[in-house]
C-alpha cells in the first residue's frame, strides 16, 4: 500500500524560503494526483495546493503569491516551497494523495507530517 | 471565499450516536469528505463523496449530505472515536475544510 514520508528543515528563518519534500513508497506517482496541506499548531487543516504528476498544479489562492509545487518522477517525489515565511506559517506540512473522482475528490493517504518552526 | 462551519466541540456517551453537522452554502451539491485525527496523528480519511466509507472504517460511521448541511453519523460510540473531525468539500477548485470538531467519549 502505499505510503507518503515528508521530509526537510524543521526550522527556517523569517523571509527564507520553506522546501519540503514526499517521498511516495509502495506505489509509483505517476498517473496521480498529490497534494500539501498544512495544520498550525492546535489549528485547522488547511489546504496549500496540489499538483498532477504530469506537472500541472493548482494552488490556494491565499497561498499562490508564495507558493510552488513540483514533481520528481524518477525520485518518485513532490516537493513544496513556500517563500518569504513568517511565524504564521509554523505548522505541520503534511502530504497526502488526492483521489480524483471528477468531483467529490479525496486525500487519502496521509503523511505522517513534518513541524516546520518560522523563527530566527 | 467558501466556508464550511462545524461546532467546535460534540459530546456523547459510550454507545449513543453522535451527529457531527457541517454548513455550507449548497453544500449538498457538492460532495463532502471527513477526516478524523487523534492527538499526535495524520488525518485519517472515513467518509468520503458524502457516503462512502473507505476500507477498514467501520459501518458504526455514516455520511449524509443535503441542502446545506453534511453530517457525521457515529453509532455505538466506543472511548476509540474520540477524535477531532473535519469535513472538507472542493469549492472551484479549491479544497476547503471545517475548522474541526472535537468529539468527547464521556
Amino acid at each position: 500500500q502505499v505510503q507518503l514520508q515528508e521530509s526537510g528543515p524543521g526550522l527556517v528563518k523569517p523571509s527564507e524560503t520553506l522546501s519540503l519534500s514526499c517521498t511516495v513508497s509502495g506505489g509509483s506517482i505517476s498517473g496521480y494526483y498529490w497534494s500539501w496541506i498544512r495544520q498550525p499548531p492546535g489549528k485547522g487543516l488547511e489546504w496549500i495546493g496540489y499538483i498532477y504528476y504530469s506537472g500541472s498544479t493548482n494552488y490556494n489562492p491565499s497561498l499562490k503569491s508564495r507558493v510552488t509545487i513540483s514533481v520528481d518522477t524518477s525520485k518518485n517525489q513532490f516537493s513544496l516551497k513556500v517563500t518569504s515565511v513568517t511565524a504564521a506559517d509554523t505548522a505541520v506540512y503534511y502530504c497526502a494523495r488526492l483521489q480524483v473522482a471528477g468531483i467529490g475528490n479525496w486525500f487519502d493517504p496521509w503523511g505522517q507530517g513534518i513541524l516546520v518552526t518560522v523563527s530566527s | 471565499s467558501y466556508e464550511l462551519a462545524q461546532p467546535h466541540s460534540v459530546s456523547v456517551s459510550p454507545g449513543q450516536t453522535a451527529s457531527i453537522t457541517c454548513s455550507g452554502d449548497k453544500l449538498g451539491d457538492k460532495y463532502a469528505s471527513w477526516y478524523q485525527q487523534k492527538p499526535g496523528q495524520p488525518p485519517v480519511l472515513v467518509i468520503y463523496q458524502d457516503i462512502k466509507r473507505p476500507s477498514g472504517i467501520p459501518e458504526r460511521i455514516s455520511g449524509s449530505n443535503s441542502g446545506n448541511t453534511a453530517t457525521l453519523t457515529i453509532s455505538g460510540t466506543q472511548a476509540m472515536d474520540e477524535a477531532d473531525y473535519y469535513c472538507q468539500a472542493w469549492d472551484s477548485d479549491t479544497a476547503v475544510f471545517g475548522g474541526g470538531t472535537k468529539l468527547t467519549v464521556l
